[in-house]
């Protein structure tokens, strides 16, 4: 059974710490690992990552995709408060149905 | 960027009631939609897969008779939770796959049944 594993759950931390955000997959047929941030409404698109070891980078946020160890990190340095929210990690197979498979979502706060 | 909505973006029914939920895609037409519930502090759940013109797909465990989705158009799928009960209360959040694979959220309608 397809699954997408992040850790850890929740994370808090102080404005200014750098975090690492896991994810890791079982997914047949990958095709793509995409990453969403999500604050009182519906996720909003951070990342899409389809090739091992090149680093996607958004100012403070990067990311990178390990496809032979099969997971992803997202790094988030100097965090601020705004970054607080639940960072989703999911993986686009190439069936078909084109439909994605959701992590568990891990939930940052960043205290001032 | 593409821009997805859904209306209503909060609604209160009472038991027994039938609420719809529209999901619309504006600058781009989606063959295939997607419809998640979300609980609080929960990940996404996938219900159902919707395709334009047939069919929708539901995931196992979603009743489809409870749930119903009609993609009537290639820019608007309906989730219709009928005979909506408390438990029915949630977030539901739609999902429009674009021609280049990638999938825009709607902002996600709050049900709550009373």
């Amino acid at each position: 059974e397809d699954k997408v594993v992040q850790s850890p759950l929740s994370l808090v931390v102080h404005e200014g710490d750098t975090v690492t955000l896991n994810c890791s997959y079982e997914v047949t047929n990958f095709r793509s690992l995409l990453w969403y941030k999500q604050e009182k409404k519906a996720p909003t698109f951070l990342f899409m990552l389809t090739s091992s070891g090149i680093e996607k980078k958004s100012g403070r946020l990067s990311s990178i995709l390990d496809k032979k160890e099969l997971f992803s990190i997202l790094n988030i340095t100097a965090t601020q408060t705004g970054d607080s929210a639940i960072y989703l990690c999911a993986v686009a197979p190439t069936s078909g149905t084109y439909k994605y498979i959701f992590g568990t979502g891990t939930r940052l706060k960043v205290l001032a | 960027g593409a821009v997805v909505s859904q209306h209503p973006s909060r609604v209160i029914c009472k038991s027994g009631t039938s609420v719809k939920i529209e999901c619309r895609s504006l600058d781009f037409q989606a063959t295939t939609m997607f419809w998640y519930r979300q609980f609080p502090k929960k990940s996404l759940m996938l219900m159902a897969t919707s395709n334009e013109g047939s069919k929708a797909t539901y995931e196992q465990g979603v009743e489809k008779d409870k749930f119903l989705i009609n993609h009537a158009s290639l820019t608007l799928s309906t989730l219709t939770v009928t005979s909506a009960h408390p438990e029915d209360s949630s977030f539901y959040i739609c999902s429009a796959r674009s021609q280049g694979g990638e999938q825009y959220f709607g902002p996600g309608t709050r049900l709550t049944v009373t």
